[in-house]
C-alpha cells in the first residue's frame, strides 16, 4: 500500500463547478499535512497548509480527518486558471511525503 | 533571483557518465531534500540533509550521492548514469519545523541515453 493515496485522475469539470479531492494517508504518526499544485513540468507550489480543524483559503477547502487518516481539498467555482495536478503531501519525520498527484483539467 | 536554483535546468548524457546536479538556496533555511519525479509515480525522496554535517538516504538512494557543501548548498551526483534515471529532479528546503512546507527549484530535467 502506498503511503499517501490519491483519487485516481483526471477530473474534467466545466468553470464554475465545485470538485473534490480525496487523499489517505497510512502513517498514523504523520505530523502535518500540505495541498500542493503542480502546472506542467513545473514546480510543485504549496496551496495550503491542512489543519486539523479544517481551513479555508477563498474557494479553496481543506479538511483533515485523522481518525480515518484522511485529507480533502474542495474548489468550489473552477476557474480554468485551476486546471493543475494537485498534490497531496503528509509530514513524516521532517520528511515530505507526495501522493502521486490528481489532475484537474476545468473546461469552458 | 529565485530562492532556490538549480543547475542545469536540462541535460542529455550517456549511460555510464558521471554527473552532477546542483542547487543552491537564499532561504537561510538548514534542511535540504532531492526528489525525482516520474510520471504516475509522484515524487520521491533520494536523500535529505537536515544540517550540514548530516545527510540521511531517502527512498531510492542507489545510483545516486550528495554532497552538502554547505548551508547554501546541496548537490546531487549519479555516479554512472543509466536510462532509468531520466527523470525531472527537484531541489527544495524547508525550514526546521516546515510549518510552510517545502519552497522547490524549478527542476532539473535529466535524460539519459
Amino acid at each position: 500500500r502506498k503511503e499517501v493515496e490519491q483519487d485516481p485522475g483526471p477530473f474534467n469539470v466545466p468553470e464554475g463547478a465545485t470538485v473534490a479531492f480525496n487523499c489517505t494517508y497510512s502513517n498514523s504518526a504523520s505530523q502535518s499535512f500540505f495541498w500542493y499544485r503542480q502546472d506542467c513540468r513545473k514546480e510543485p507550489k504549496l496551496l495550503m497548509s491542512v489543519y486539523s480543524s479544517g481551513n479555508e483559503d477563498g474557494r479553496f477547502t481543506a479538511q483533515l480527518n485523522r481518525a480515518s487518516q484522511y485529507i480533502s481539498l474542495l474548489i468550489r467555482d473552477s476557474k480554468l486558471s485551476d486546471s493543475a495536478t494537485y498534490l497531496c503531501v503528509n509530514n513524516q519525520g521532517g520528511k515530505l511525503i507526495f501522493g502521486q498527484g490528481t489532475e484537474l483539467s476545468v473546461k469552458p | 533571483d529565485a530562492d532556490v536554483t538549480q543547475t542545469p535546468r536540462n541535460r542529455i548524457t550517456k549511460t555510464g557518465k558521471r554527473i552532477m546536479l546542483e542547487c543552491s538556496q537564499t532561504k537561510g533555511h538548514d534542511r535540504m531534500y532531492w526528489y525525482r519525479q516520474d510520471p504516475g509515480l509522484g515524487l520521491r525522496l533520494i536523500y535529505y540533509s537536515f544540517d550540514v554535517k548530516d545527510i540521511n538516504k531517502g527512498e531510492i538512494s542507489d545510483g545516486y550521492s550528495v554532497s552538502r557543501q554547505a548551508q547554501a548548498k546541496f548537490s546531487l551526483s549519479l555516479e554512472s548514469a543509466i536510462p532509468n534515471q531520466t527523470a525531472l529532479y527537484f531541489c527544495a528546503t524547508s525550514d526546521s519545523d516546515i510549518i510552510n512546507g517545502y519552497t522547490f527549484g524549478s527542476g532539473t530535467r535529466l535524460t539519459v541515453v
